[in-house]
Formats: structure tokens, sequence, C-alpha cells
């Protein structure tokens, strides 16, 4: 069974830039979680998707973070413009129901200058 | 709100034993979960509590106790492999909220 792929692994802005990363999660896995991680800290929720719809986004900064998840499956973060504390790796993670074991991709890591 | 807490770093020999606890505040509970995360890599799971009790599986085993807010990951005949952050994660009574603890780092000594 394929695991969730995430893509970019890796990706290097400057401060104002706008940047996007996909996931695509584990087939007929309903729930999909997008997380940011700064280095020594835990993964922070950003969104939650059950399907296609948002279940959770009360710690989306949605002046700059937009999420989605068209038919169900792939999803893209997007942040416009980016700051230097957006600095962090994002996590994708997906689990087959939405009280479940999840499941993480490798991870965006993202570098703002 | 929700709040998790664990202790940030630990040291254990190889071949002990080590406990890693996590306390936590929720406004609801629909269970437990423990997650490895290797430096660098994504967070793996490990074990998932939902009522109280002990759940062993193989070298790893995950206690639960609701009323005390409590929950501790039981690591046995640790291995240089186990040095890692362990974390502690938490979701609410619908599913909605699901928050991570800080973590707490491992490392194995020889």
């Amino acid at each position: 069974e394929a695991g969730v792929a995430q893509s970019p692994r890796y990706k290097i802005i400057e401060k104002r830039q706008s940047v996007a990363f996909w996931c695509n999660p584990i087939s007929g896995h309903a729930t999909l979680y997008w997380y940011q991680q700064i280095l020594g800290q835990g993964p922070k929720l950003l969104i939650q998707f059950q399907n296609n719809g948002v279940v959770d986004d009360s710690q989306l900064p949605k002046d700059r973070f937009s999420a989605e998840r068209l038919k169900g499956v792939d999803s893209t973060l997007k942040i416009q413009p980016a700051k230097l504390e957006d600095s962090a790796v994002y996590l994708c993670a997906s689990s087959l129901v939405r009280e479940g074991e999840q499941y993480f991709g490798p991870g965006t890591r993202l570098t703002v200058t | 709100g929700q709040n998790i807490d664990q202790p940030t770093e630990m040291t254990a020999t190889e071949g002990a034993i080590v406990q890693i606890n996590c306390t936590y505040q929720t406004s609801g509970f629909n269970g437990l979960f423990w997650y490895q995360q290797h430096a660098g890599e994504a967070p793996t799971f490990l074990s998932y509590n939902v009522l109280d009790g002990l759940e062993e599986k193989g070298r790893f085993s995950s206690f639960l106790s609701r009323s005390k807010g409590y929950s501790y990951l039981l690591l046995k005949e640790l291995q240089m492999k186990d040095s890692a952050s362990y974390l502690c994660a938490v979701k609410d009574n619908y599913g909605q909220n699901f928050v991570f603890g800080p973590g707490t780092r491992l490392s194995v000594l020889p």
C-alpha cells in the first residue's frame, strides 16, 4: 500500500513570496490533515478535511494560508505572502476515519529568508 | 481548549526501561495516541488508548488514566534506534480537535 505522498520535499523562498505544497493521501482515506511543525516542537494542526469539506481550520492563519481538497482526494496548502516565522516542516497526514490512526507523509521543509 | 505536557528530554541506557509521561487537559476526550518521530522524519504511530488501562505491543506499552488526565509510554529493552522524539496526542469527543504535545526527546546511550 502506497503511503502519503508530499511534494516538494524542500523549498526555499524569500519573504513575501508565495508557495504551494501538494499532498496525496492513502487511497480510501477520508480524513486529511495539514500540520505545521516548527523545529523542536510538536506538530500543530492547521486544517482538517473530511472528504472535501473542512472540519477544523481554527488554527489556520487565514489572512495568508489557504487550503483546498478538490474531489476529496489530493490537497494543496498555499502561503501567500510568506513570513520568516513560516519556516517549518509542513506535514500532511491521512486517516481512514476521523477518529483513527494517522499516517504521515515525509513533509515539506520550508525555509523563508 | 486543550493543553498537553511532556518532559522535554530524557536519557536512558541501552537495555534499560524508560517511562515517558504525558498529562493532558481537554474539554472532551476521544482517545490518546503516541507517535515516534526520528530526527528529520515524519511521525509514525505507536499506540492508541481510549479506555483506562495498559495496552501492550511488543517492547512498547501505553497506559491511560482518564480520571487523572494521564498517560505514559513504557519502552523496554531499549535499543539505540529508540533514540527519537515521542509525541503524545489527544482527540476530543467529536474527533475534530487533534492536539499534539511538545514531544519528549529520548537519547539512548550505550
